[in-house]
């Protein structure tokens, strides 16, 4: 079955750490660009970071930028988000989605359950 | 505040039709495909359209996308109850150099 299965969430201290995980099944991972996608409670949907499929390539939204770290390993067919210098605003659900992009296109076609981020004291 | 623009709300009956609405600009949705996406209740975002109007295998043709300049439009024909949920509008900003979003909008099949 194609799937996405994250993990790692959990109650974190302002100005903690955290690692996420993505484990993909299904599907040639390292083919695919990988995204981390975070829902704020009652919130939208906000894109956080990317990394293509031989990990050249990768982007950080500002909000994020300098205190989270994408990376995967295809090896083990697994995504990561070091999460640093987390703060109250980071708490959310986060997604890891399976990336689809070209020259004037970008989407996620397939996206994991979400494991939930919570920062407070 | 979101990039896209989209209503917090819409409504019908079942049965009917409604046409959920993601205004950008030319540096978004004027200059590259949107795609739409449907989270139900408690549950991760699913794409529902790709590359403007296209649905993925499995997505009934009761759903449909379109674009016009810088706005895209998500249509939703016979609807059904199960159909409620938050719809969201999605591009790649080429000024910005990021994904964004609309802010969501929440369907209630009256």
């Amino acid at each position: 079955e194609v799937q996405l299965v994250e993990s790692g969430g959990d109650l974190v201290q302002p100005g903690g750490s955290l690692r996420l995980s993505c484990a993909a099944s299904g599907f040639t991972f390292s083919s695919y660009s990988m995204n981390w996608v975070r829902q704020a409670p009652g919130k939208g949907l906000e894109s956080i970071s990317y990394i293509s499929g031989s990990s050249t390539t990768i982007y950080y939204a500002d909000s994020v930028k300098g205190r989270f770290t994408i990376s995967r390993d295809n090896a083990k067919n697994s995504l990561y988000l070091q999460m640093n210098s987390l703060r109250a605003e980071d708490t959310a659900v986060y997604y890891c989605a399976r990336v689809r992009v070209g020259a004037d296109y970008w989407y996620f076609d397939l996206w994991g359950r979400g494991t939930l981020v919570t920062v407070s004291s | 505040q979101s990039v896209l623009t989209q209503p917090p709300s819409v409504s019908a009956a079942p049965g009917q039709k409604v046409t959920i609405s993601c205004s950008g600009s030319s540096s978004n949705i004027g200059n590259n495909y949107v795609s739409w996406y449907q989270q139900l209740p408690g549950t991760a975002p699913k794409l529902l359209i790709y590359e403007t109007n296209k649905r993925p295998s499995g997505i009934p043709d009761r759903f449909s996308g379109s674009k016009s300049g810088t706005s895209a439009t998500l249509g939703i024909t016979g609807l059904q109850t199960g159909d409620e949920a938050d719809y969201y509008c999605g591009t790649w900003d080429s000024s910005l150099s990021v994904v964004v979003f609309g802010g969501g909008t929440k369907l209630t099949v009256l």
